[in-house]
């Protein structure tokens, strides 16, 4: 996959349940980030994170949460909170914290069972 | 608040005529200007990127403009290809780069 890995490709969500969505990049690149996909919606900013241990909201934050504890990693969990997590998830990294020519992965299409 | 406005949603042109996909931007602050292709079932890819200090920028048959005073760039392309077909997306940068904000995109059609 180019240096960045989702997984898994395609995930099933129970009413209540929270789930994880994995990103892992071997680019060395500083920063990560995670966009929800909706048709007609484009691509919206769930968090990013611009360093290791650091992360900031992005527009539609509410109901999911990360975590930055290496370089390489930077999984999504979709909580309960989340009333309609059914979307494509893409995870994307680039090499500065400036949002520049950013990389994604392959996506992971949640459903709600 | 920060956004960007894309337009149009759909578009579809004939093998060989030119497209053009228009957004704006809200934050005189920005000061980099990405465009990504969706191919189908595929993730998104960097097609061409320019900065608030150019007004345009080439690379082949696709070219960006710039217009900082009115906040709004373009995308276009010549000679288009049935392979051009995908859904387009403009994004601005916010927070000092920090944040990349995009634009709903645009469904390409190129008709041969």
């Amino acid at each position: 996959d180019g240096g960045i890995t989702q997984s898994p490709k395609y995930l099933f969500r129970k009413e209540g349940q929270n789930v994880t969505l994995s990103c892992e990049q071997n680019l060395n690149h500083d920063a990560m980030y995670w966009y929800r996909q909706d048709p007609g919606q484009g691509l919206r900013l769930i968090y990013y994170s611009q360093i290791v241990n650091d992360f900031q909201k992005g527009d539609i934050a509410e109901g999911y949460s990360v975590s930055r504890e290496k370089k390489e990693s930077f999984p999504l969990t979709v909580t309960s909170a989340q009333k309609n997590p059914t979307a494509f998830y893409l995870c994307a990294s680039s090499f500065s914290g400036r949002g520049e020519k950013l990389f994604f992965g392959s996506g992971t299409q949640l459903s709600v069972l | 608040g920060e956004n960007v406005e894309q337009h149009p949603s759909t578009l579809s042109v004939q093998e060989g005529d030119s497209a053009v996909i228009k957004c704006t931007y809200s934050d005189s602050a920005s000061n980099y200007f990405p465009w990504y292709k969706q191919e189908l079932g595929k993730r998104p890819q960097l097609i061409i990127d320019i900065r608030s200090n150019v007004g345009e920028k080439k690379d082949q048959r696709i070219a960006v403009t710039l217009n900082k005073t009115a906040k709004h760039f373009s995308l276009h392309i010549t000679e288009t290809q049935p392979e051009d077909s995908a859904v387009y997306f403009c994004a601005a940068s916010y927070n000092q780069g920090g944040k990349l904000i995009f634009g709903q995109g645009t469904e390409l059609s190129v008709k041969p």
